[in-house]
């Protein structure tokens, strides 16, 4: 999975709850992403960096917040989780905007 | 705007037979296409990607795709399939070298039947 980890992998939780999942590189990569799985819908940006403290939102950003403190992780906030955010979470990272965007293995996030 | 599409939900093939995968796209500028594969309860695996050059790209585990800008298709296929192939497939494009973003399609569940 290309020196990425993510965690937790399996998380439930209840609605209004805050989240917090984290994403760590050991590849120095500049850019980091967010994304989320859901049936139907493949996969779609949430928030992405290009730099330590530098992030813009992607497509569905809404309910999300991010951080990048450190070059090797970026975190992804659901301040008060709703159940349309259940979803498989990914992140993926790559060296340069030409590059291929590797992925880490998933969070799976269940909120009751 | 860009936008991915993957025409089939699933594909079904008999184990030694060629596949094809469909995917077609639209981007204002130049396409950058990539083919990921997704096996149960695991993270996506880079397949292969077109940037530039020969149309016909080869990529991990055999795959390879045909890029037709004339169609504007980036289908992928495979001589003769295995039953370990069988997963979730998912096309994505990036709009030149300056975009960020990937934007993929809803994945098309390949099944090899033995």
């Amino acid at each position: 999975d290309a020196g990425i980890t993510q965690s937790p992998r399996h998380k439930v939780t209840e609605t209004g709850t805050p989240v917090t999942l984290r994403c760590h590189q050991t590849e120095n990569h500049r850019y980091m992403y967010w994304y989320r799985q859901d049936p139907g819908h493949g996969l779609r940006l949430i928030h992405y960096s290009y730099g330590v403290k530098d992030t813009d939102k992607g497509e569905v950003s809404d309910g999300y917040s991010v951080s990048r403190s450190k070059t090797e992780d970026f975190l992804l906030t659901l301040e008060s989780a709703t159940s349309s955010q259940t979803s498989v979470y990914f992140c993926a990272i790559n060296g340069g905007l030409q590059e291929t965007q590797y992925f880490g293995p998933g969070t799976r996030l269940l909120v009751l | 705007a860009q936008s991915v599409a993957q025409p089939e939900d699933q594909v079904n093939v008999a184990e030694g037979n060629p596949l094809t995968v469909k995917c077609t796209y639209s981007v204002s500028g130049n396409p950058y296409l990539f083919w990921y594969v997704q096996y149960p309860n695991r993270g996506l695996q880079f397949l292969l990607k077109y940037i530039t050059g020969d149309n016909l790209v080869k990529g991990s585990y055999g795959f390879e795709a045909e890029f037709n800008k004339s169609q504007t298709s980036f289908h992928l296929k495979k001589p003769s399939a295995l039953v370990s192939d069988s997963a979730l497939y998912f096309c994505a494009v990036r709009e030149g070298a300056g975009a960020n973003n990937l934007f993929f399609g809803t994945g098309t569940r390949l099944t090899v039947i033995p």
